[in-house]
């Protein structure tokens, strides 16, 4: 079984200044990493992830996340925020052998709230 | 990309009545939907594995007998809520994919009770 632990259940920061959102996830098992983002109301939607290879990952708009193995983190950070990013982020895990279809475990998530 | 619409998006109804929620994968086969319901402000809680063709495989502590689901196509899942209940009030989000590439969401129903 896998789980996760997100750090802070809230980081409110201004506008472009970085922000870092930090989750650590414990398993017996390879894994795969993921952050979701959702905004009011909605469904989640996939920021980036983390499957093999380079263990730096980097979405669309910005964001990037470090896989670091040997402190079980993935960190998710941002250099400069925009009041657009404000919403709830979760980190997720997912067995990398494909146990239980792979089934994702969610973190608790993240509320980041960027202020002007 | 994979698209997943959950309908309705938002629902009221009367206590004891019961309440269905439908997930369909629009442009790709889902053999395996998964079905979470969150409470506010906290995370996703996994309910249920749908599955195509075969019982779904419900999560320990939910109830089958009241969170009906049925996975009769590769290309829709339906939550069913029977007898609902105020406490049964919530933000229900389905979920499809690939696997491997992680799960497009839905957009999620939300069902109060009264």
């Amino acid at each position: 079984a896998q789980s996760v632990t997100q750090l802070d259940s809230q980081v409110p920061v201004f506008e472009e200044a970085p922000v870092e959102l930090r989750c650590n996830y414990s398993s017996s098992v390879s894994v795969y990493l993921f952050w979701y983002v959702q905004y009011p109301n909605q469904g989640l939607q996939l920021l980036l992830k983390y499957l093999s290879g380079s263990t730096l990952v980097e979405s669309i708009n910005g964001f990037e996340a470090e896989f670091n193995k040997s402190q079980t983190s993935f960190h998710l950070r941002k250099p400069s925020v925009h009041i657009s990013d404000t919403a709830e982020y979760f980190c997720a895990v997912s067995e990398s052998s494909g146990g239980s279809n792979y089934k994702l475990t969610f973190g608790k998530g993240t509320l980041l709230t960027v202020n002007p | 990309g994979a698209v997943v619409s959950q309908h309705p998006s938002w629902v009221i109804c009367k206590s004891g009545t019961s309440v269905k929620i439908e997930c369909r994968s629009l442009d790709f086969q889902a053999t395996t939907m998964f079905w979470y319901r969150q409470f506010p402000k906290q995370s996703l809680m996994l309910m249920a594995t749908s599955n195509e063709g075969s019982k779904a495989t419900y999560e320990q502590g939910v109830e089958k007998d009241k969170f009906l689901i049925n996975h009769a196509s590769l290309t829709l899942s339906t939550l069913t809520v029977t007898s609902a209940h105020p406490e049964d009030s919530s933000f229900y989000i389905c979920s499809a994919g690939q696997g491997v590439d992680g799960y497009t969401f839905g957009s999620g129903t939300r069902l109060t009770v009264v």
